[in-house]
This record gives C-alpha cells, sequence and structure tokens, in this order.
C-alpha cells in the first residue's frame, strides 16, 4: 500500500523569505500522480500544484515549486517571498495513475506560519 | 459557479441519532468521494463511487453508508453515531483521473 509521510509538523517563515516543506512517499508503482494542497483556516482544500511521476521537470506555479526526486521518493515544496496569506496547513497527497479508485493518500500536514 | 456543496457546515448530535451530510456538485463529474481529517492523520478515504449506483469502500468505511442515486448527489450517512465519528469530513468530485474539487467541509461533533 502507499502511504504519505510529512515529518514537519510545523514550519516557521519571515514574510518575504521562502520555505521547504518537505514530503516522501513509497509506493511500488510506476506511474502516478503527486499534489500539494493547502488548507487555510476557512478550512477549505486548495490545490497548489501537481506534478505527473512521468514528467522529470519539476513543476512551478508562480511562487510555488516543487523539487521531485522520484528515485529517492521525494517531493517537496518550495514557497519562495513567503507571504502573511501563505499561512496555512500544508498536506502531500498520492494518486495512482491506475485509475481503480481515483483516491488521493494525504500525509499527515505541516502547519505553516508566516511571520511578519 | 462550479462547487461542490455540503450540508450542513456544522452538526453536533447525540449517540445514536441518525444523521444524514448532503453532498451535491455541479460539475457532471462521475466521481465523487468522502474523506474525514483527523489531526495527526490527514484526510482519509471513507467511501468513493465512481459513477451512478456504483460505489466502493474507501480505507475506513465503518459506521457510514452512502448511496448514488443520481450524478450530482452522494450522500454519507451515519446511521448510529459515535464519538469516534467526531470529525471534519470533506465531499470530493473530479472528472476521473483529473483534479479533485472539495466542498467546504462539514465539522460533525458527536456527543
Amino acid at each position: 500500500a502507499q502511504t504519505v509521510t510529512q515529518s514537519q509538523p510545523e514550519m516557521s517563515v519571515q514574510e518575504a523569505e521562502t520555505v521547504t516543506l518537505s514530503c516522501t512517499y513509497d509506493t511500488s508503482e510506476s506511474d502516478y500522480y503527486l499534489f500539494w494542497y493547502k488548507q487555510p483556516p476557512s478550512r477549505q482544500m486548495i490545490l497548489v500544484i501537481r506534478q505527473e511521476a512521468y514528467k522529470q521537470q519539476n513543476a512551478t506555479e508562480n511562487r510555488f515549486s516543487v523539487n521531485f526526486q522520484k528515485a529517492a521518493k521525494s517531493f517537496s515544496l518550495k514557497i519562495s517571498d513567503s507571504q502573511l496569506g501563505d499561512a496555512a496547513m500544508y498536506f502531500c497527497a498520492y494518486r495512482s495513475a491506475d485509475g481503480a479508485t481515483n483516491k488521493l493518500i494525504f500525509g499527515t500536514g505541516t502547519l505553516l506560519a508566516v511571520q511578519p | 459557479e462550479a462547487q461542490v456543496t455540503q450540508n450542513p457546515r456544522y452538526l453536533i448530535t447525540v449517540t445514536g441519532k441518525k444523521l444524514t451530510v448532503t453532498c451535491s456538485q455541479n460539475m457532471n463529474h462521475e466521481y465523487m468521494s468522502w474523506y474525514r481529517q483527523d489531526p495527526g492523520l490527514g484526510l482519509r478515504q471513507i467511501y468513493y463511487s465512481m459513477n451512478v449506483e456504483v460505489t466502493d469502500k474507501g480505507d475506513v468505511p465503518e459506521g457510514y453508508k452512502v448511496s448514488r442515486k443520481e450524478k450530482r448527489n452522494f450522500p454519507l450517512i451515519l446511521e448510529s453515531p459515535s464519538p469516534n465519528q467526531t470529525s471534519l469530513y470533506f465531499c470530493a468530485s473530479s472528472e476521473l483521473y483529473n483534479e479533485q474539487f472539495f466542498g467546504p467541509g462539514t465539522r460533525l461533533t458527536v456527543l
């Protein structure tokens, strides 16, 4: 069974600085998708970025980028020029590409605080 | 506006009193799913549905029921709620194999 591990329960960053959130996963599959979701205090789940495992190029969305290391099964999220609105819980998630369930497997989350 | 709606958003109930949390999507998505979120555990899938009249268990289905009689609706039923079902519940929908859209969440407390 696939698992997702986020080893940093809490992180803190100064406004305008850069922070990296870690995520590792375990799978025997070769094709899959990885995601980072943001959950602000409103509790809404917001997709931040996605990565297809078959793509070597790291995904980027504005200030958010990932470092995808397939062999190491690592998928970290880098937030550049941190803003107060980035304060939230961040979840890493895995989804198989086999189409059997479409299930997202989530890590336990990292709570990010942004200091002014 | 494309969205997933859940009702109620907040619910406090007592042990054993049957309840239903509704979920509706207006995007004509085939796939719908229920997750529960608990501190330190992340989100875990309860049930999912690949299409109308097709449902299956996720990772934590005990104590829950679902039905999918219409494409847009996927209610979550707790026949006899217990305190260990106190949690934050999310409904999600998507086209198969595409991005999942989440509802706003339902905070359930079972006393």
